[in-house]
């Protein structure tokens, strides 16, 4: 069982949809990672966060430490944001990134 | 300032052969960590290394190998290649501990 768990694994939106991911984590953490990637497969970190809540733009993270559960979300979605999203946690205090499965978001012009 | 590089982008090997693969972290980034992705398992840790050395290994074989160099640039090598490490290969490097993971482009490995 992966200790990391996103859902939902599919994503279709319509643009200026508000988006929801969520990612729930098994393990105790330091901070836990959003990723995006693109088709071509590079990786952009969108956010690495330790508690509370943290906006970039039209993006927001958000985490429950309590709950092991973080969500990202999506504000005014674009075409362009349409990827794949990732979360990803350290496992054991290590730098050892373990990660979900992702989501792959489309969003339709 | 220049992000992390990772050449080749794209490698075609035969089975049985081996492979080297770059990165060039951040300048000033001292960790190096390398990541496998494939369409079945995802992205999992390869291994990790802090000023030339090898901090954390994920469960590879031993065929899957890496080193650091003093000026922080990171080789992976796979010995006797088989269909299955046919995967994307990325690179992170970060500061330091506990800080955010700055990814390179990948170098996409096809084995045949």
């Amino acid at each position: 069982k992966n200790e990391v768990e996103q859902s939902p694994q599919n994503l279709t939106a319509q643009e200026g949809e508000f988006i929801t991911i969520n990612c729930s984590y098994s393990v105790g953490i330091s901070a836990l990672h959003w990723l995006q990637q693109h088709p071509g497969g590079g990786i952009v970190s969108l956010f690495m966060l330790s508690s509370g809540k943290k906006k970039h733009g039209r993006l927001i993270a958000t985490i429950n430490i309590q709950e092991k559960h973080s969500s990202l979300h999506i504000t005014a979605s674009h075409p362009r944001d349409s990827a794949v999203y990732i979360c990803a946690c350290p496992q054991g205090g290590s730098e050892k990134l373990v990660f979900g499965k992702g989501t792959k978001l489309t969003v339709n012009p | 300032k220049a992000g992390v590089t990772q050449t080749p982008r794209y490698l075609i090997k035969t089975r049985g052969q081996q492979v080297t693969l770059s990165c060039s972290p951040i300048s000033g980034h001292r960790s190096v960590s390398w990541y496998q992705q494939t369409p079945g398992q995802g992205l999992q840790f390869l291994f990790e290394y802090f000023s030339e050395t090898q901090r954390n290994k994920g469960n590879f074989p031993g065929r899957f190998s890496g080193r650091q160099f003093s000026n922080s640039r990171s080789e992976m090598n796979v010995s006797t290649l088989e269909l299955g490490d046919s995967a994307l290969y990325l690179c992170a490097s970060r500061f330091r501990q506990n800080t955010e993971a700055f990814f390179g482009q990948g170098t996409r490995l096809t084995v045949v």
